[in-house]
């Protein structure tokens, strides 16, 4: 049983630069959300979707940042014009949900994203 | 607003000791509650939930939680303490599909 996976696990770039992260959930999981977890602090919620469709997004999630899930399996989080504000560990969660059923979110390892 | 608490930032403790990790949580309703551990630089282990029904739930490594509608409290504990067991613990507070987490209760075993 393969779990959530991160992939880069950690990302250096430079002020300005964009990047992707991507993540892979558990099969079969129709939810996948994306948290930020700055130092100290638990993680924040970003937006999640529902198969591929985008269902919440928060107010953290400024317009430099974009998420998608095309297909209903992977997804990826893109932050374009990267600030050192920006630097934290961000993490994708899975979870599987019929109907108002319970929730039960697992996590990934997550990528640390270091902006100079 | 919905909200966790962790009031402990951080707890020592000898190995072997028992251990209580305070949370509380503010709900309109009753939510779904989480208890998460996380190793440095690693993402999140769920350790036990609870949705409804029986208040005292159990979860994995030993560790159980009993849910307090009166105290708005969700406190996990550990009868014995193992040095593994040093990490970061967070409760965390769900309602359809949002997580909302406190911020931690980093646990420190001394030999």
């Amino acid at each position: 049983d393969t779990g959530v996976s991160q992939d880069p696990r950690h990302k250096i770039t430079k002020r300005g630069q964009n990047v992707t992260f991507r993540c892979d959930p558990i099969s079969e999981h129709n939810r996948l959300y994306w948290y930020r977890q700055t130092l100290g602090q638990g993680p924040e919620f970003l937006t999640y979707f529902q198969n591929e469709a985008q269902l919440e997004k928060s107010r953290l999630l400024s317009d430099r940042f974009s998420a998608e899930r095309p297909k209903g399996s992977f997804s990826t989080l893109e932050i374009q014009r990267t600030e050192q504000g920006d630097s934290a560990m961000y993490l994708c969660a899975s979870s599987l949900v019929i109907g108002a059923g319970e929730d039960t979110q697992y996590f990934g390892p997550g990528t640390r994203l270091t902006v100079l | 607003a919905q909200s966790v608490t962790q009031p402990d930032i951080h707890i020592t403790v000898s190995e072997g000791a028992s251990l209580e990790l305070r949370c509380n949580y503010s709900y309109g309703a009753t939510p779904y509650l989480f208890w998460y551990v996380q190793s440095p630089g690693q993402g999140l282990q769920l350790l036990l939930k609870y949705f409804s029904g029986d208040t005292l739930v159990q979860g994995i490594k030993g560790f159980e939680a009993e849910f307090k509608r009166s105290q708005s409290s969700f406190n996990l504990r550990k009868p014995s303490v193992h040095w593994s067991d040093a990490a970061e613990y967070f409760c965390a507070g769900g309602s359809n599909y949002k997580l909302t987490f406190g911020k931690g209760t980093l646990l420190t075993v001394n030999p």
